[in-house]
């Protein structure tokens, strides 16, 4: 079965410094990854995915994951952060089992950035 | 125009009420999902149809049932809301498709969510 753990459930950064959202995944398939993004009293926006081309995604706002199979990761990055990050951060992995699509998602990341 | 609406988007009911979320997508895709999202706890399943005919239940279906009545609808009843039905829940949708088919794969797009308070 496949699962999702996020390894922070809150990150802090100053505005300008780098971001990193960590996340491990297990899967018995090829797995999908996505990262998703919730801004405060917003709906979910996909920032990116992976679905077993480049091992290096590149998503809207600057943010970009690295899919590593050795170490079953897919952590968010951005090099600097600027105000309007600030959201809670979800990954999530395609369950390719019995439910052929369906998304299984972490429990999220709170990344609040400081001025 | 958004492609996936939710209504209403707020709502707030007493314990024991019959409530009716709706959703309704124009991206005529054949799977539409319903999740619930509490704080520290992700989204999780409740259910999702793959087509008019088809629905299926989810990781936490129990206290729910869905209608879908058409492609474009589906729609999540609490039959008796109780207090710790009290979160946010999202509607989705997908063409999902194997590689290579032109479909968008996994990805599920969500509508703007319902915030729903049980007193």
């Amino acid at each position: 079965a496949q699962s999702v753990t996020q390894l922070d459930s809150h990150v802090s950064v100053s505005e300008g410094t780098p971001v990193l959202l960590r996340c491990n995944y297990s899967s018995s398939y090829s797995p999908s990854l996505f990262w998703y993004v919730q801004h405060p009293n917003k709906g979910l926006q996909l920032l990116l995915k992976y679905t077993s081309a480049a091992t290096l995604v590149k998503g809207i706002n600057g943010f970009e994951a690295e899919f590593k199979k050795s170490e079953t990761s897919f952590h968010l990055t951005k090099p600097s952060a600027h105000m309007s990050d600030a959201a809670e951060y979800f990954c999530v992995v395609s369950d390719h089992g019995g439910s052929q699509g369906n998304l299984i998602f972490g429990k999220g990341t709170k990344l609040s950035v400081k001025p | 125009d958004a492609d996936v609406t939710q209504t209403p988007r707020n709502r707030i009911t007493k314990t024991g009420k019959r409530i009716m979320l709706e959703c309704s997508q124009t991206k005529g895709h054949d799977r539409m999902y319903w999740y619930r999202q509490d704080p520290g706890l992700g989204l999780r399943l409740i259910y999702y149809s793959f087509d008019v005919k088809d629905i299926n239940k989810g990781e936490i279906s129990d206290g729910y049932s869905v209608s879908r009545q058409a492609q474009a609808k589906f729609s999540l009843s609490l039959e008796s809301a109780i207090p710790n039905q009290t979160a946010l829940y999202f509607c989705a949708t997908s063409d999902w498709g194997p590689p290579n088919s032109g479909t968008s794969g996994d990805e599920q797009f969500f509508g703007p969510g319902t915030r729903l308070t049980v007193l």
